[in-house]
C-alpha cells in the first residue's frame, strides 16, 4: 500500500528554466509534509515544508504547493540549477507527529 | 553538535552473521528513527523511538532485526543470521518537538551501506 506515491521517476530540465515534481498521497490523516533531497551515498537533507493548514510555502528559490482536496502537492524550483541535479522525496507526516512516509522519489537532471 | 552522525558507514557481512549498526542523533531530539532504502526506492520505515520507547516497529520487520535506545540517546539497529536480501542503506533519523510543535523536520544521518555476501 503506497500512501505516498512519485509517478515521475526522472525530469529533465534546462538550466534556469522551472523545475515542478509532483507528489500524491492516499492519507487523509497526513497533515505535514516534506521535501528531501538526495545525492548518491549520502544521506537525506532536508529542503522544504508544508503543514496541511497552508497551501504553499516558499523558500528562496523553492515553492511548495499543498492541494488537499486533489490530496496532490508539487516543488516548484526557479530557477532551476545544475547543482540541483539529485533524487527528490516527498514525505508525509500523520497527526502526531509520527513517522514520515516516503515516495519513491524523482530523478532530477538540470542540464546546462 | 554536527548532526546525525552512523557507524560504520559501510559494513561487508557473509550471510548467517549478526551486525550491529549505532546511531548518534542531534542532541535533545527526542525522537529517533530507522529507516532503510534500496535502489530506485524511498526511505522504507523500520522503527521509531520517541526518548527511549519504541512506539511503533514497521510490520516488515522481522523478528532477525531489533533496536535500541537505551538512555533515550544513541540508538543501536541489530540484524540477525543475515540474510542477502538485507543488503541495503540503513538510514537513522532525528526529530524533536521544536517549541512543543509536533510536526518539524527529520534530520538524517549519512547512513550505513550494508552489504551481505
Amino acid at each position: 500500500d503506497q500512501q505516498v506515491k512519485q509517478n515521475s521517476p526522472s525530469l529533465s530540465v534546462q538550466e534556469g528554466r522551472i523545475s515542478i515534481l509532483n507528489c500524491d498521497y492516499t492519507n487523509s490523516m497526513f497533515d505535514y509534509f516534506l521535501w528531501y533531497k538526495k545525492y548518491p551515498a549520502e544521506g537525506p537533507t532536508f529542503l522544504i515544508s508544508i503543514s496541511s493548514i497552508k497551501d504553499k510555502n516558499e523558500d528562496g528559490r523553492f515553492t511548495v504547493f499543498l492541494n488537499k482536496s486533489a490530496k496532490h502537492l508539487s516543488l516548484h524550483i526557479v530557477p532551476s540549477q545544475p547543482g540541483d541535479s539529485a533524487v527528490y522525496f516527498c514525505a508525509a507526516s500523520a497527526v502526531g507527529g509520527g513517522k514520515l512516509i516516503f515516495g519513491q522519489g524523482t530523478e532530477l537532471s538540470v542540464k546546462p | 553538535d554536527t548532526g546525525v552522525s552512523q557507524n560504520p558507514r559501510h559494513k561487508i557481512t557473509k550471510r548467517g552473521q549478526n551486525v550491529t549498526f549505532r546511531c548518534d542523533p542531534i542532541s535533545e531530539h527526542n525522537r529517533l528513527y530507522w529507516y532503510r532504502q534500496t535502489l530506485g526506492q524511498g526511505p522504507e520505515f523500520l522503527t521509531y523511538f520517541q526518548n527511549e520507547a519504541q512506539l511503533e516497529k514497521s510490520r516488515l520487520l522481522s523478528d532477525r532485526f531489533s533496536a535500541e535506545r537505551p538512555k533515550g540517546s544513541f540508538s543501536t539497529l541489530e540484524i540477525q543470521r543475515t540474510e542477502q536480501g538485507d543488503s541495503a542503506m540503513y538510514l537513522c533519523a532525528s526529530r524533536s518537538r521544536a517549541g512543543g510543535k509536533m510536526n518539524t523536520e527529520a534530520f538524517f544521518g549519512q547512513g550505513t551501506r550494508l552489504t551481505v555476501v
